[in-house]
């Protein structure tokens, strides 16, 4: 079926080092969206990309949504402990009314 | 106001009880969802509320029985649960369907 994956699963990393997470589509989205979950908490909205090839920056997140439309990533420069969360990307697929969630990557900052 | 209430926070239920999630929103958004989490995986989609009629129904059993009264509130009633449906229960809304979603903080239910 249709499906929107993440990698990594998980991610440790050490404070201030770089991180990236990869979304993939099987099928064309209309927009990506990405959301942060913290430990304990419910998903909060970051950001929306809606034009092929589009990038957005968020101080030190860098969104990108891919040419086909079919992936996205971000990617967070050197990483705070307030970072730490799970990251979800989720889009409609096109045609379809409802947001898809990507399987998540959890990131785990160590200080 | 840009929350999305959601009570109880947490909740433990037998499998015979009748209780219900409430869900409430005052940002005029005209299409509210309900999802399912468990531990370390996405939220599932359950049901879409689109101007206060039901759009969609991911084949979620009928012992989840959604109601959405009014364009801010939304219920979901639950009856005869299973210890699989143990999970967090997020309320969303969202200006249009597809759109940003706010999420509510969860109730977090134990079916035993």
């Amino acid at each position: 079926g249709q499906q929107v994956m993440q990698i990594p699963q998980y991610q440790h990393v050490q404070e201030g080092e770089d991180f990236t997470t990869y979304c993939n589509s099987s099928t064309t989205l209309s927009n990506i969206q990405w959301y942060k979950q913290r430990p304990g908490g419910h998903p909060v909205f970051l950001i929306q990309l809606v034009k092929s090839g589009e990038v957005k920056k968020q101080k030190r997140l860098t969104f990108q949504f891919g040419e086909a439309k079919k992936n996205s990533s971000l990617h967070i420069t050197a990483t705070q402990t307030t970072d730490v969360g799970t990251y979800f990307c989720a889009g409609p697929f096109v045609s379809a009314d409802k947001l898809i969630f990507g399987t998540g990557t959890r990131l785990q900052v160590f200080p | 106001d840009t929350e999305v209430t959601q009570t109880p926070k947490h909740l433990v239920m037998g499998m015979t009880n009748k209780k219900s999630l409430k869900c409430e929103q005052h940002m005029g958004h005209r299409a509210m969802y309900w999802y399912k989490q468990k531990a370390k995986k996405p939220p599932e989609l359950m049901f879409v509320y689109s101007y206060e009629k039901l759009s969609i129904n991911e084949s979620v059993p009928s012992r989840f029985s959604p109601e959405c009264p009014n364009s801010s509130l939304l219920n979901l009633h639950l009856h005869a649960l299973q210890p699989e449906d143990s999970a967090l229960y997020l309320c969303a809304s969202s200006q249009v369907t597809v759109g940003k979603l706010f999420f509510g903080s969860g109730t977090q239910l134990s079916v035993l």
